[in-house]
């Protein structure tokens, strides 16, 4: 198995200009996520997927879109790219909640080797 | 709001010394916790989780404690190599399917 696989591993864009963000896994997860780090900081949620056809916001969704057609794959779309959303972005994906007791719970989340965007 | 916080933000330890890395969280019905390790250039990778059913979890060369009284996690890795290099985030489960990542510590190992 692959993994989780990202396109591209760099990009520069000017202020305005659009592009979309690759993610792909083999491992047939249902859910997918997409985060974002800026330098010397955690991660962000920026939205995730519990299967295809399904998505939702995370913490820091503004700016960005997702689509999930396929349980491969989980595209994050940048529409009108801004200084901002310079940071290195990092796809992940799980095989379902967790099963401890007491409600939800995320199984463990392994993540891409990162898209690292400069808006200019 | 809720968040998962780290006391130190960078460690730095002798080769073959144990280290601890420390992480505090306020959300008390958080059910799942993971450590993952950063390197320079990668995405992160899990190293070991533990359920709040438990206080204790161990791997290999690392043993993650887990405190609800006071709402604290803690990852000891013995023996550190210089491989441990890296930084280290905990991140905890408090919202369905969701994970909120504290902000890392940076673990530096001296030969």
């Amino acid at each position: 198995n692959a993994g989780v696989t990202q396109t591209p591993k760099f990009r520069i864009l000017k202020i305005g200009q659009s592009m979309t963000l690759q993610c792909t896994q083999d491992m047939n997860h249902n859910y997918m996520y997409w985060y974002r780090q800026d330098p010397g900081m955690g991660l962000k949620l920026i939205y995730y997927s519990v299967g295809a056809g399904i998505t939702d916001k995370g913490e820091v969704p503004n700016g960005y879109n997702v689509s999930r057609s396929t349980t491969e794959d989980f595209p994050l779309r940048l529409e009108l790219a801004a200084p901002s959303q310079t940071s290195v972005y990092f796809c992940a994906s799980s095989s379902q909640p967790g099963l401890a007791g007491g409600g939800g719970g995320t199984d463990t989340q392994y993540f891409g080797p990162g898209t690292r965007l400069t808006v200019l | 709001g809720e968040s998962v916080g780290l006391h130190l933000p960078t460690l730095s330890v002798q080769e073959g010394d144990n280290s601890i890395i420390n992480c505090a969280y306020s959300n008390s019905a958080s059910d799942y916790f993971i450590w993952y390790k950063q390197e320079s250039g990668k995405g992160p990778q899990f190293i070991i989780d533990i359920r709040s059913n438990m206080d204790k979890r161990q791997g290999q060369r690392v043993t993650v404690l887990l405190n609800k009284t006071v709402k604290h996690l803690s990852l000891q890795i013995a023996a550190t190599q210089p491989g441990d290099s890296a930084v280290y985030f905990c991140a905890e489960n408090n919202a369905g399917n969701m994970l909120t990542f504290g902000g890392g510590t940076r673990l530096m190992v001296k030969p």
